[in-house]
């Protein structure tokens, strides 16, 4: 059973980093292309980031809100999904899931982590 | 981008009724368009993708259909556990993007 499990959420003020962590399993996660979305409180689905496999190139690609600010990375030796997240907006404040990508859809999702930001 | 409208945005219906929920994209994305299921404090589910395949393990009740830029997601006898909010989301356009929900309520 696919599992995807976020954490590294919480409170930080307008200008400062946090990253959030995504521990994967069962699956094969070093062949997996991954993605985070994001979810404004009261709002839609916002797609974050992606990364492909680094057999695929491990590149990254991101949404215009963000590109810049954050940084998709992956850890194939721990199975884990990082999303580095700098100079921290209010409007970022969001639940941010952490996803497996399937030829631009989102196949499998985490139950979330809360990311609030605010002075 | 693609924005993607969906509408109406809540639905009011009862269990055992047919509930058709419609996305119109600002421009084709072909038949790339893909639905999920989100229930408060869980996870989304993806239903549909591709306009009309059925994700794993998704009941034979949730059904899709449509292709450039308007598409519907049809649950053909709702059940206790369907009430939820429902996305679209395109892959046809780059960036990726979804629409703002429907959300399908108890009557």
């Amino acid at each position: 059973e696919v599992q995807l499990v976020e954490s590294g959420g919480g409170l930080v003020r307008p200008g400062e980093s946090l990253r959030l962590s995504c521990a994967a399993s069962g699956f094969t996660f070093s062949n997996a292309w991954m993605s985070w979305v994001r979810q404004v409180p009261g709002k839609g689905l916002e797609w974050v980031g992606r990364i492909k496999s680094k057999t695929d190139g491990g590149t990254t690609d991101y949404a215009a809100p963000v590109k810049g600010r954050f940084t998709i990375s992956r850890d194939d030796s721990k199975n884990t999904l990082l999303l580095q997240m700098n100079s921290l907006k209010s409007e970022d404040t969001a639940v941010y899931y952490c996803t497996t990508y399937n030829s631009g859809h989102f196949d499998n999702w985490g139950q979330g982590t809360l990311v609030t930001v605010s002075s | 981008e693609v924005v993607l409208t969906q509408s109406p945005a809540t639905l009011s219906l009862s269990p055992g009724e047919r509930a058709t929920l419609s996305c119109r994209a600002s421009q084709s994305v072909s038949s790339y368009l893909a639905w999920y299921q989100h229930k408060p404090g869980q996870a989304p589910r993806l239903l549909i993708y591709d306009a009309s395949n059925r994700a794993t393990g998704i009941p034979a009740r949730f059904s899709g259909s449509g292709s450039g830029t308007d598409f519907t997601l049809t649950i053909s006898s709702l059940e206790p556990e369907d009430f939820a909010i429902y996305y679209c989301q395109q892959r046809g356009n780059w960036p990726l993007t979804f629409g703002g929900g429907t959300k399908v309520e108890i009557k």
